[in-house]
């Protein structure tokens, strides 16, 4: 595709429940990640994955917090046993070739998740 | 640790004005430098980035910023305001070890009065 995709767009859910967001980077990027950005709040990084492996998972903020990407392309974040807190935009972003500075991730429109 | 703040949650200009968003890093090093832009219910879109050299840096849509290593800043400027240019704008740093770890202040919302 043109650009990074993500869905669901929203996904309302109850507190307790488990959840799958999916991001289709860009055709191509090898590097892919998952930030957070929460209501009046900067996105926060999550997750660096470097074609299937995650390289750098240090954002992830408890073991509620899961994400694969077992063809080195879509990406899924999952999480179980849902909170209130964890309402926010997930936003993904792909770049092309080893990640760091030089290249510029793409980002996606997010997924917006609210927890009842 | 580090850190990326944007003092200003809202600024409002008229169309035509200029514009300067304000942004500091704490950090130990220079580190990568970026403004971002989000426009409601699309993705973050890059206008620039500074890595070394000049310490001027063009961008996309007319804007630029420039780096003040002396002032820990990289502010945003524009001369010249159009209402397109309404989003929050985002600045970010990637430390020189993990600079694809973007840090993200906090963000500047722009209004511009016709």
């Amino acid at each position: 595709g043109a650009g990074v995709s993500q869905t669901p767009s929203n996904k309302v859910t109850e507190k307790g429940k488990y959840v799958e967001l999916r991001c289709d980077p860009i055709s191509g990027h090898t590097a892919l990640y998952w930030y957070r950005q929460s209501l009046g709040q900067g996105p926060e990084f999550l997750i660096y994955f470097q074609g299937t492996g995650a390289a750098d998972d240090s954002g992830l903020p408890n073991d509620r917090f899961f994400a694969v990407r077992p063809e080195g392309s879509v990406s899924t974040l999952k999480i179980q046993r849902t909170e209130r807190g964890d309402s926010a935009v997930y936003l993904c972003a792909s770049s092309l070739g080893l990640a760091g500075g030089n290249n510029e991730q793409f980002f996606g429109p997010g997924t917006r998740l609210t927890v009842l | 640790a580090q850190s990326v703040t944007q003092p200003d949650i809202h600024i409002t200009v008229s169309e035509g004005a200029s514009l300067e968003l304000r942004c500091n890093y704490s950090y130990g090093a220079t580190p990568y430098l970026f403004w971002y832009v989000q426009s409601p219910g699309q993705g973050l879109q890059l206008l620039l980035k500074y890595f070394s050299g000049d310490t001027l840096v063009q961008g996309i849509k007319g804007f630029e910023a420039e780096f003040k290593r002396s002032q820990s800043s990289f502010n945003l400027r524009k001369p010249s305001v159009h209402w397109s240019d309404a989003a929050e704008y985002f600045c970010a740093v990637g430390p020189m070890d993990s600079s694809y770890k973007l840090i993200f202040g906090s963000g500047t919302r722009l209004l511009v009065r016709p």
